[in-house]
This record gives structure tokens, C-alpha cells and sequence, in this order.
């Protein structure tokens, strides 16, 4: 059974960092693109980024609202997917969710419950 | 970037009809669109991608259609479960974009 289980977050002032992690379990990490997906609270989905395999040198993509403050990274040996976040705005408060495609560059399929980060002083 | 705008925002049906939401790009995707429900306090779930492939254990009251720009998910009769929000997320380039959601509300 594919299990995505996200931790790291919670409450960080403005201007701040927090590096979330999703472990896994229940299918070959090291084949599959990995993504992040966040929802504000009461708003709709937002796709943050996705990070590729190996097979595919682990290239990276990011919206625009978080390139160049986020970075998305992946640790094969751990079966983890890491979030950093930088200079976080109030606008990044959000429930951030670690997501999985099964299926190559195609929709993430299976998802993690979510982590809480809340970016307000 | 290309933009996904679904209609309508909400709506409300009783148990037994039958929905149609529909989700337009801003340009042509060809196929590379999926659809998803979620539920209060839940994460997403896949119902369908490629437009109009069923995901594995979703039931057949869900299909999709379209192509292009223009695509539509139909719930043939709605049950109580059904209600949720619904989105629809395209995957041709980067950065993927999802639409702002639809609302299926008890009468």
C-alpha cells in the first residue's frame, strides 16, 4: 500500500524558514516524479513544484509564486521528499501536501494527509 | 502559464441527478488533464486522468470527456458521498495548474 506521511510543520514568523519532509513506503521511490501541492485555508488547490527521479537528473520545477524561495529535494536512500522554504510571506500559510506519480510525468495519484504551516507574528 | 477555469463554482443537486462540470484551458492540452474530489479536512483523490481514464476502484458513475480545451466530468447519479469539491489540474507543461474548484452542495 503507498503511504506518503508529511511532518515538519507549524507555526514561523514572517521571513522565516521551515523545511518540510514526506517519508514514504509502499512502492519504488527512486522511479517516481515526486510533487507538492499546498491549500490555503478555504481556498482551492495549488501546485508548488515537482522534483524528478534520477532517471530524469532529478530536475526540479517550481510555480512561480515560490521560485526561488522554495526548494524541493529528495533523498533516495530514505525514500523522503523535502520541502525548504525561505523567506516565507503569510500568503504561504497553507496545508502542504506531498503527492506521487505512478504513471511518469503524469498527475500525482496517491497523497499524503497534509502538514500545517501557518506563517503569521 | 496556461489557466484552467471551471464552472460553475457550486452548485447544488439532490441525491439521484445527474452533474456535469465543466474546466476550460486557456490553450489546447490535448489530453493531459485530470480530475480530483476532495472532502472536508481529507487530501485529494484521483478520479480520473487523461481526461477520461477511470482511476482503478473509482466507480463508473464518474466519467470524463473532452479534449483540447474544453472537458467535462459527469457524476451519473449523485449519492450522498458525492458531495465534495471537485478540481481539475492539467499536466502538459510546466508549471501543472489546477482550476479554482467546484462545490456540489445537498439541495
Amino acid at each position: 500500500e503507498v503511504q506518503l506521511v508529511e511532518s515538519g510543520g507549524g507555526l514561523v514568523q514572517p521571513g522565516g524558514s521551515l523545511r518540510l519532509s514526506c517519508a514514504t513506503s509502499g512502492f519504488t521511490f527512486n522511479d517516481h516524479f515526486m510533487d507538492w501541492v499546498r491549500q490555503a485555508p478555504g481556498k482551492g488547490l495549488e501546485w508548488v513544484g515537482r522534483i524528478a527521479p534520477r532517471s530524469n537528473s532529478y530536475t526540479t520545477f517550481y510555480s512561480a509564486s515560490v521560485r526561488g524561495r522554495f526548494t524541493i529535494s529528495r533523498d533516495d536512500s530514505q525514500n523522503s521528499l523535502f520541502l525548504q522554504m525561505n523567506s516565507l510571506e503569510t500568503e504561504d500559510t497553507a496545508v502542504y501536501y506531498c503527492a506521487m506519480s505512478p504513471r511518469g510525468r503524469g498527475p500525482c495519484e496517491h497523497w499524503g494527509q497534509g502538514t500545517l504551516v501557518t506563517v503569521s507574528s | 502559464d496556461i489557466q484552467l477555469t471551471q464552472s460553475p463554482s457550486s452548485l447544488s443537486a439532490s441525491v439521484g441527478d445527474r452533474v456535469t462540470i465543466t474546466c476550460r484551458a486557456s490553450q489546447g492540452i490535448g489530453y493531459a488533464l485530470a480530475w480530483f474530489q476532495q472532502k472536508p479536512g481529507r487530501a485529494p483523490k484521483s478520479l480520473i486522468y487523461a481526461a477520461s481514464s477511470l482511476q482503478n476502484g473509482v466507480p463508473s458513475k464518474f466519467s470524463g470527456s473532452g479534449s483540447g480545451t474544453d472537458f467535462t466530468l459527469t457524476i451519473s447519479s449523485l449519492q450522498p458521498e458525492d458531495f465534495a469539491t471537485y478540481y481539475c489540474q492539467h499536466y502538459t507543461d510546466y508549471p501543472f495548474t489546477f482550476g479554482g474548484g467546484t462545490e456540489v452542495e445537498l439541495k
